[in-house]
């Protein structure tokens, strides 16, 4: 157990709402990321932290922000929601002190965006 | 550009036998590293196997086995004595380095993943 934990687990919202999703761990990792998973495209990269104030772009990052106060926090906006944002959206971990960066992953939110 | 493939969308397979499910991947890197990833119907990701890229043998985690590959860039799981228990989606997964400078920020890319399932 990596001590990984998301909030919210499900939501629903309307296309060009706000939406903050949040990732919290418990162990203090260096790097966090943020995925997607819609059916045919497997998990897909956002963003990714590497620190605190520290963050970069994924594969599949417009439409989203990201902000990484604290180690323990890594949230993910949508800053107008729209329904092609409709997905899985999984936080993991990376155990960086290990060779293997293995990659640890949160429960998931599910989002629907009307 | 990375890029992993997974070419099988359904794997059958009957109790007690082994099964592989293939993965081939493109990179330009000479350091990366191959994952395995299993996801049941409740939707968790678990960790299953790592091989990395200048690993000379073969990873195993219990019954499972990376069948990897490097001429032919591929990094196939192979699970033995399949339990019912192990029908799930399984994702194949390639980061990036670490660079010469010992760089990696561990940025994963997955394939589209193969539903494995277990009959009894």
């Amino acid at each position: 157990d990596a001590g990984i934990t998301q909030s919210p687990r499900h939501k629903v919202t309307e296309t060009g709402t706000p939406v903050t999703l949040r990732c919290h761990q418990t162990e203090n990792h260096r790097y966090m990321y943020w995925y997607r998973q819609d059916p045919g495209h497997g998990l897909r990269l956002i963003h990714y932290s590497y620190g605190v104030k520290d963050t970069d772009k994924g594969e599949v990052s417009d439409g989203y922000s990201v902000s990484r106060s604290k180690t323990e926090d890594f949230l993910l906006t949508l800053e107008s929601a729209t329904s092609s944002q409709t997905s899985v959206y999984f936080c993991a971990i990376s155990l960086s002190d290990r060779a293997t960066y293995e990659q640890y992953f949160g429960p998931g939110t599910r989002l629907t965006v009307t | 550009a990375q890029k992993i493939t997974q070419t099988q969308p359904g794997m059958f397979v009957q109790e007690k036998e082994a099964v592989t499910l293939d993965c081939t991947y493109d990179t330009s890197d000479q350091s990366y590293g191959l994952f395995w990833y299993k996801q049941p119907s409740s939707g968790e990701m678990i960790f299953l196997i790592y091989q990395g890229s200048y690993d000379e043998q073969n990873a195993t985690e219990g019954r499972y086995s990376l069948n990897f590959q490097k001429a032919r860039k591929s990094a196939n799981l192979v699970i033995s004595a399949s339990q019912l228990g192990d029908s799930a989606m399984y994702f194949c997964a390639m980061r990036e380095g670490p660079d010469a400078g010992g760089t990696s920020y561990g940025k994963l890319t997955f394939g589209q993943g193969t539903i494995l399932t277990v009959h009894p």
